[in-house]
């Protein structure tokens, strides 16, 4: 079982649409979590943390749930520039905290 | 400009050369990262650094070698390259505090080995 797990997709909605990605991780004992987004060819950057209690960033929302090892991204009003890789990041535990372990990534085409 | 920069972003070069990717950042962090990308198998670490002289070996380490001579500056050498090592370079850094430890990515050096 890969540590970190994503739908590669890819997922083709239309302007406007509500998209949802979610991810599952392996380790337990992980504390941290993030969503980084990467365009074709280009760096991966940070979209945002993912907290507890889950938490929002404009049009984008994402969740964690412990007792699932889950975590998700929720795109609202989806805009074309919204298109490109999501990859779901999990910190490692114990002496591994440093590490972040990346999923392969979903993929997203917003269409006019 | 940029807080993490890469040279050269492209690079292509034939079977048995050694090749220096270099790595500079302006961010003050303490740690740094190389990671390779091959398409359909994520980000995969090849070594950090959590200071000047530090290194360990990530998951992936064999045919390449690192140095960290100065807190801002991390290369990352193929000591003879081989074609499986075509591949997307990135470096990265990190603030290595609890709680923080986003990185924070530079542009990568894209290199094809003939």
């Amino acid at each position: 079982r890969k540590e970190v797990e994503q739908d590669p997709g890819p997922f083709n909605v239309p302007e406007g649409a509500t998209v949802a990605f979610n991810c599952t991780y392996s380790n337990s004992a992980s504390q941290s979590f993030f969503w980084y987004r990467q365009d074709c060819r280009k760096e991966p950057k940070l979209l945002m943390s993912v907290y507890s209690s889950g938490n929002e960033d404009g049009r984008f929302t994402a969740q964690l749930n412990r007792a699932s090892q889950y975590i998700s991204l929720l795109i609202r009003d989806s805009k074309l520039s919204d298109s490109a890789t999501y990859l779901c990041v999990v910190e490692g535990s114990g002496d591994s905290s440093y590490k972040l372990i990346f999923g392969s990534g979903t993929r997203l085409l917003v269409r006019p | 400009d940029a807080d993490v920069t890469q040279t050269p972003r492209n690079r292509i070069t034939k079977t048995g050369k050694r090749i220096m990717l270099e790595c500079s950042q302006t961010k003050g962090h303490d740690r740094m990262y190389w990671y390779r990308q091959d398409p359909g198998l994520g980000l995969r670490l090849i070594y950090y650094s959590f200071d000047v002289k530090d290194i360990n070996k990530g998951e992936i380490s064999d045919g390449y070698s690192v140095s960290r001579q100065a807190q801002a500056k991390f290369s990352l050498s193929l000591e003879s390259a081989i074609p499986n090592q075509t591949a997307l370079y990135f470096c990265a850094t990190s603030e290595g505090l609890a709680g923080h430890n986003e990185q924070f990515f530079g542009p990568g050096t894209r290199l094809t080995v003939l």
